[in-house]
């Protein structure tokens, strides 16, 4: 069973282009949640989205920023117009459902996003 | 939500030696769950352990241990004779039974020397 899928592991952009990012939670897992690392820091709650449903992207900064997992394929987590300060670890984690609340999320290996 | 403190910032021991990592939180929920996860050079991140606040029996799994407080909202880890692997950032991360996202502490980085 593999794992949590993230591509591309390394993404470099220039400032002002666009940066998409993908995630391919784990076979069964209906439930995508994104987190973001800056550099010496923990991860920080981005959005959470079930398929075809964005259910809390309260971490989401308001500008630029956006997701989506649609019916078929990966999750997309994109940012418009990048700037310097999006440079971070983009982590996507999925589970398999709510129940009990006590489920464990998977992480994916990250997308590293430099932005020069 | 849930908040989290990781007073220590860095920790190097010498292989062979234990290191125990602190985490203390702080949280509204009567309920909830307790997860450690490790960050190792390589940059992925590896689940560890769980624990649920309904349940303060401290157990061992392996060279793992843990010690959770409930009354003292503790919940520290403890690596017995680490070994150069063991070298990461952990994190610290409670969970509230309604909640879906976990709250990252800002992580202890653990060296371990040969």
């Amino acid at each position: 069973n593999a794992g949590v899928m993230q591509n591309p592991r390394h993404l470099v952009r220039r400032r002002g282009q666009e940066a998409r990012l993908r995630c391919s939670p784990m076979k069964g897992h209906s439930h995508v949640y994104w987190y973001r690392q800056l550099p010496e820091e923990g991860l920080k709650f981005m959005v959470y989205l079930q398929k075809e449903n964005i259910i809390d992207e309260s971490g989401m900064p308001k500008e630029r920023f956006s997701a989506e997992f649609p019916k078929e394929g990966p999750s997309i987590l994109r940012i418009q117009q990048v700037v310097r300060g999006d440079s971070a670890a983009y982590f996507c984690a999925s589970s398999p459902s709510l129940v009990a609340g006590d489920n464990e999320q998977f992480f994916g290996p990250g997308t590293r996003l430099t932005v020069l | 939500a849930q908040k989290v403190t990781q007073a220590q910032t860095e920790i190097s021991v010498v292989e062979k030696e234990d290191v125990t990592l602190d985490c203390v939180y702080e949280t509204r929920d009567t309920t909830y769950y307790l997860f450690w996860y490790k960050q190792p050079p390589s940059g992925e991140l590896v689940f560890l352990i769980r624990r649920n606040s309904f349940d303060e029996q401290n157990e061992i799994s392996g060279r793992y241990s843990w010690n959770f407080q409930k009354s003292t909202s503790s919940f520290n880890f403890t690596i017995t004779a680490s070994q150069v692997v063991d070298s990461a950032v952990y994190f610290c991360a409670p969970k509230g039974v309604t909640d879906y996202k976990l709250s990252f502490g800002a992580g202890t980085t653990v060296t371990v020397r040969a």
